[in-house]
This record gives structure tokens, sequence and C-alpha cells, in this order.
């Protein structure tokens, strides 16, 4: 059964204390590993895709990398501006399915 | 780029009527559009997806009489929540993608629905 499990499900940083969030997958016929910024009251906010193993993102503070079975999303210095829900989505073969997301909260 | 509207933004309406939300891409086309819904500090729920021109493909446990989804150009899907009930009540999010260009879907900013 495909699957998606982000952890942890709340990460509470200082500011400029780097982390990582990860997305453990299973999924039959992977088209791409997504991930999204969503703040309270908002639609997510598109971030990277990922393709294949090995593959990296890098967008500002925020960089995405992609193994055959995870998925992990590097904050390095993070800044109170960082912080909202970070969410991962698999495209299968057939269906997208999203994770439970990761609350991350930075403190000034 | 990929910028997805929704309107209205917030609602509010008495049970028992119904009420329309849209969902516009704004710089391109959306071969596929879907709307999720979600309940506070859980994540996404698809409810549909809906190919331009087609009938929508409804997830297990949505009532398509409920829940009716128009896809009637690459722009622009509408749902309509009828007979509205305060169960109703959540977050309503569209989404958009071309998939012309890859697997990447594009979200609308939400629209709360309050059934009172």
């Amino acid at each position: 059964e495909d699957q998606v499990t982000q952890s942890p499900e709340a990460l509470r940083l200082q500011e400029g204390e780097s982390s990582s969030l990860n997305c453990s997958y299973t999924v039959s016929g992977l088209r791409g590993l997504f991930w999204y910024r969503q703040d309270p009251g908002k639609g997510p906010e598109f971030l990277f895709t990922l393709y294949s193993a090995g593959e990296e993102k890098e967008k500002e503070r925020l960089k995405a990398t992609l193994t055959k079975k995870e998925s992990f999303l590097h904050i390095t210095a993070p800044k109170p501006e960082d912080s909202a829900t970070y969410l991962c989505a698999v495209q299968g073969a057939s269906k997208i399915i999203f994770g439970s997301g990761t609350r991350l909260s930075i403190r000034p | 780029g990929a910028v997805v509207s929704q309107h209205p933004s917030w609602v509010i309406c008495k049970s028992g009527t119904s009420v329309k939300i849209e969902c516009r891409s704004l710089d391109f086309q959306a071969t596929t559009m879907f709307w999720y819904r979600q309940f506070p500090k859980q994540s996404l729920m698809l409810m549909a997806t809906s190919n331009e021109g087609s009938k929508a493909t409804y997830e297990q446990g949505v009532e398509k009489d409920k829940f009716l989804i128009n896809h009637a150009s690459l722009t622009l899907s509408t749902l309509t929540v009828t007979s509205a009930h305060p169960e109703d009540s959540s977050f309503y999010i569209c989404s958009a993608r071309d998939a012309t260009s890859g697997f990447e879907q594009y979200f609308g900013p939400g629209t709360r629905l309050t059934v009172t």
C-alpha cells in the first residue's frame, strides 16, 4: 500500500539552529516527490519537486534530498519566518499522497 | 508563475443552502484540478479530481451529489456544496496541474466555509 510518513510531527528550534525534516515513503511507480510549505489558514505553497534518488534541490535556507525510501528537508540557520507546516507528497502511478506534515516553529 | 486563485476566501451560509466555490488558474492552463478538504491541524484530504471537459472522479466516501464539481474550462473549476450542513464546515482548497509540464500541483489560498 502506498504510504507517506513525516517525522517529527512538530519541531521547535532556536533561530539559527539547523535541522532536518524526514519524509519516508513507499509507493509503486514514483512519478515525483514534492515539498510544500503551508502557513495557517492558507493553501500549501510549492517548494520543490524531486524525481529520482540522489537528486537535490535548494532554495534559500532549504535543501531537499531524495533516496529510494525517504526524503529530507534540511533547513540551515532558520529564521522565525520559516515557521510553518511543511508537507511532503508523493505522486505514484495513479494518485498523490500527502503526509501529515511537520509543524516547524522557530524561536527568535 | 503558477498562480491559483480561489473565491470566496471565506463564506458563511445557513444550513440547507448551497454554496459555490471558484478555483482559477491565472497564468497557466490547468488540464487537471483537484479539490481538497482540510480539518484543523490535519493534512489534506483529496475529495475529487477533475479533468477539463470530463466528469470528476470522486474519492471513496465523498458524496458526489453533495459536492458538485464542474471543470468547464482550462482555467476554471467550481465546487458546489449542496444542502450544506454544519458538518460540512471546513477549509476547502483547490489545486491545479498542467500535465504538459509535470506532476506538480499548485494550490489556491483556500476557502473557509462555515455552515450555521
